[in-house]
């Protein structure tokens, strides 16, 4: 059971380079988000989706689009990558429902921008 | 603000000892808490949760509190392992339909000395 899943682990990118990091789930969640997570910090949510085709805003949405075309899947796409954007990126899952359940995590993609 | 973040508060113990960890939550709405622990290099790991309806929950080794009047979280560890060692958030939630949004503390650095 590989829970969720984050490719790459790493990555540097120049600024201007546009890039997507991948994020999959074996678990049949139906909800998944994207975090950042920046040096001293705790998580800030990006984006979030309650199912296939279905996505939706968080607290730092701008400069990052989001799909979710399968259950499983959830790619978060840099559109223009800054130097601010240097942060660590965390995918999470979670059961659906209007009770809350815990969010699962993956390991997190380490990405620099030059 | 930015100073604030980089200076995680810290907890230093000895094992065996029992650690308390301390949140202060932001929303009063919140009905959903979650702690997670994250050690070097890897995902946020859920630790253990409770709803609002709850002021006390224990799991393996570990109890979380909730006093809603001072919107206070804790959490106990007892006999406390060098395994134990990582950096712990709170993260909290509010409403029907919050589909898996968190958001997190600061997050405490928990030191186990043997």
């Amino acid at each position: 059971n590989a829970g969720v899943t984050q490719t790459p682990k790493f990555l540097v990118l120049k600024t201007g380079q546009s890039m997507t990091l991948q994020c999959a789930q074996d678990m049949n969640h139906e909800y998944m988000s994207w975090y950042r997570q920046d040096p001293g910090m705790g998580l800030r949510l990006i984006h979030y989706s309650v199912g296939a085709g279905i996505t939706d805003q968080g607290e730092v949405p701008n400069g990052y689009n989001v799909s979710r075309s399968t259950t499983e899947d959830f790619p978060l796409r840099l559109l223009s990558a800054a130097p601010s954007q240097t942060s660590v990126y965390f995918c999470a899952s979670s059961y659906g429902g209007l009770t809350n359940q815990p969010q699962h995590f993956g390991d997190g993609t380490r990405l620099s921008i030059l | 603000g930015e100073s604030v973040g980089l200076h995680l508060p810290t907890l230093s113990v000895q094992e065996g000892d029992n650690s308390i960890i301390n949140c202060a939550y932001s929303n009063s709405a919140s009905d959903y808490f979650i702690w997670y622990k994250q050690e070097s290099g890897k995902g946020p790991q859920f630790i253990i949760d409770i709803r609002s309806n709850m002021d006390k929950r224990q799991g393996q080794r570990v109890t979380v509190l909730l006093n809603k009047t001072v919107k206070h979280l804790s959490l106990q560890i007892a006999a406390t392992q060098p395994g134990d060692s990582a950096v712990y958030f709170c993260a909290e939630s509010w409403g029907l339909g919050s589909y898996g949004k968190l958001t997190f503390g600061q997050g405490t650095i928990l030191t186990v000395h043997p």
